[in-house]
């Protein structure tokens, strides 16, 4: 059973770092590209950009570039989406999505990792 | 960027109605269209792809249908736990695109 499931909720200050993954399993991980999505409070979703952990090739959304990071570990089966500096607007529950084996649809979700930064 | 446009933002039907839901692509996306049901609290979840391809194990009462910049979303006859939020996505070019999102009320 193919799974994708992530790193639990997370409460951050402003201007704090942060690392939050999303571990495959029940298929070849390395050879499906991964996303990451955001959904603010009661928004809607947005793509942020994907990454392929069989060579780490990544393509960022211009929303998101500079803003974060996407990197991945194929050795443990891991996708990670990094932040430097967190700011308040970054609050937002984030899903990593597995893109379809043809193409650019996603079909399996992670459960969502809530990231809270008050102001 | 590809802009994708879903209407109504909201409906309200009842148990058995033929309901559908609208979304535009701001340029041809030919059927490189995706739709996703999301309810409170989960994930998204695949309904269909390719604009009308039915992913496996989702009730044939869901249906798509368009090509170029004008799709549709069907539910044949709705049922109480269709009850969600829908999203169509763009996948003709990258940055992918959602739609806003129609929330479904019974």
């Amino acid at each position: 059973e193919v799974q994708l499931v992530q790193s639990g909720a997370e409460v951050k200050k402003p201007g704090e770092s942060l690392k939050i993954s999303c571990k495959g399993s029940g298929y070849s991980f390395a050879s499906y590209w991964i996303a990451w999505v955001r959904q603010m409070p009661g928004k809607g979703l947005e793509w942020m950009g994907i990454i392929y952990p069989g060579d780490s090739d990544t393509r960022y959304s211009p929303s998101f570039q500079g803003q974060v990071t996407i990197s991945a570990d194929k050795s443990i089966s891991t996708a990670y989406l990094q932040w430097n500096s967190l700011k308040a607007s970054d609050t937002a529950m984030f899903y990593c999505a597995r893109r379809g084996s043809s193409s650019e649809y996603f079909d399996y979700w992670g459960q969502g990792t809530l990231v809270t930064a008050p102001s | 960027d590809i802009q994708m446009t879903q209407s109504p933002s909201t409906l309200s039907a009842s148990v058995g109605d033929r309901v559908t839901i609208t979304c535009r692509a701001s340029q041809s996306i030919s059927t490189w269209l995706a739709w996703y049901q999301q309810k409170p609290g989960r994930a998204p979840n695949l309904l269909i792809y390719k604009a009308s391809s039915l992913e496996s194990g989702v009730p044939s009462r869901f249906s798509g249908s368009g090509s170029g910049t004008e799709f549709t979303l069907t539910i044949s006859s709705l049922q109480p736990d269709d009850s969600a939020t829908y999203y169509c996505q763009q996948y003709n070019s990258y940055p992918l695109t959602f739609g806003g999102g129609t929330k479904v009320e019974i």
